[in-house]
C-alpha cells in the first residue's frame, strides 16, 4: 500500500520561496511518476508538474515553469516541490500525487498548506 | 491547455436517487494509439485529500463502491452514482490526462435534499 507523507503546513512573506516535501512508503520511488498539485481557495485543482521518478525528467505547468522546482532524493524516498517568489495568491494547499503509466493519480498525499501573506 | 467544463455547479438530490454529473472537454480524450479516454473522476471531502473514483472514463477504481460509474467518449463525459448515500456529499472533479497541462473541471458540489 502506498503512502505519501507531506511535510508541514508554511507560513510565508511575499516574495519568498517554499519548500514542500513529499515521503513516499510501500512503493519504489523509482518505478512511478509523483505530481504535484494545487488548490487554491475557492478554486478548483491545479497541475504544477511531474517529476519521473525512475530518471529525473520533470515537466512543469506553463503558469508555474517560471517558478517551480521539482526535485527527488532517491536513497530518502522524498520528492520535493520548491515554488519560488510567493505571491499572495499561491495561498492554498499543495498536493503530491503519484501516477503510473496513465496520468490519472491513484495515491494523494494529505495537503500542505501555504500561507502567503505579509 | 485542455478546457474542462462541469456541469451543474452544484447539485442536490435526495439520498437513494441518481446523480449526474457532466463533464465537458473542448477537445477529444480518445487516444488513438490505445483507444482510450484520457479522463478520469475524483471525490474531495472537506479536509481530504482527491479520491480517486474512476480513471480511463469507466473504469472503477479498486475498492469504490459499484454505485459509482463512469460513461462517455471523446468530449463528453458522465459521472453517475447511483443510490446517492449520505457519505457521498463531496465536490467531484473530472481531469483530462490526454496531455499536458493536466486540467481539471471546476467541481461540481453534491448535497443532499
Amino acid at each position: 500500500q502506498v503512502q505519501l507523507l507531506q511535510s508541514g503546513a508554511e507560513v510565508k512573506e511575499p516574495g519568498a520561496s517554499v519548500k514542500v516535501s513529499c515521503k513516499a512508503s510501500g512503493h519504489s520511488l523509482t518505478s512511478f511518476t509523483l505530481h504535484w498539485v494545487r488548490r487554491a481557495p475557492g478554486q478548483s485543482l491545479e497541475w504544477m508538474g511531474w517529476i519521473i521518478a525512475g530518471n529525473d525528467n520533470t515537466r512543469y505547468s506553463q503558469k508555474f515553469q517560471d517558478r517551480v522546482t521539482i526535485t527527488r532524493d532517491t536513497s530518502a524516498k522524498i520528492v520535493y516541490m520548491e515554488l519560488s517568489s510567493l505571491r499572495p495568491e499561491d495561498t492554498g494547499v499543495y498536493y503530491c500525487a503519484k501516477s503510473d503509466s496513465g496520468h490519472y493519480f491513484d495515491y494523494w498525499g494529505q495537503g500542505t498548506p501555504v500561507t502567503v501573506s505579509s | 491547455d485542455i478546457v474542462m467544463t462541469q456541469s451543474p455547479d452544484s447539485l442536490a438530490v435526495s439520498l437513494g436517487e441518481r446523480a449526474t454529473i457532466y463533464c465537458k472537454s473542448n477537445q477529444s480524450l480518445l487516444y488513438s494509439s490505445n483507444n482510450k479516454n484520457h479522463l478520469a473522476w475524483y471525490q474531495q471531502k472537506p479536509g481530504q485529500p482527491p479520491k480517486l473514483l474512476i480513471y480511463w472514463a469507466s473504469t472503477r477504481q479498486s475498492g469504490v463502491p459499484d454505485r459509482f460509474s463512469g460513461s462517455g467518449s471523446e468530449t463528453d463525459f458522465t459521472l453517475t452514482i447511483s443510490g446517492l448515500q449520505a457519505e457521498d456529499v463531496a465536490v467531484y472533479y473530472c481531469q483530462q490526462y490526454y496531455k499536458t497541462s493536466y486540467t481539471f473541471g471546476q467541481g461540481t458540489k453534491l448535497e443532499i435534499k
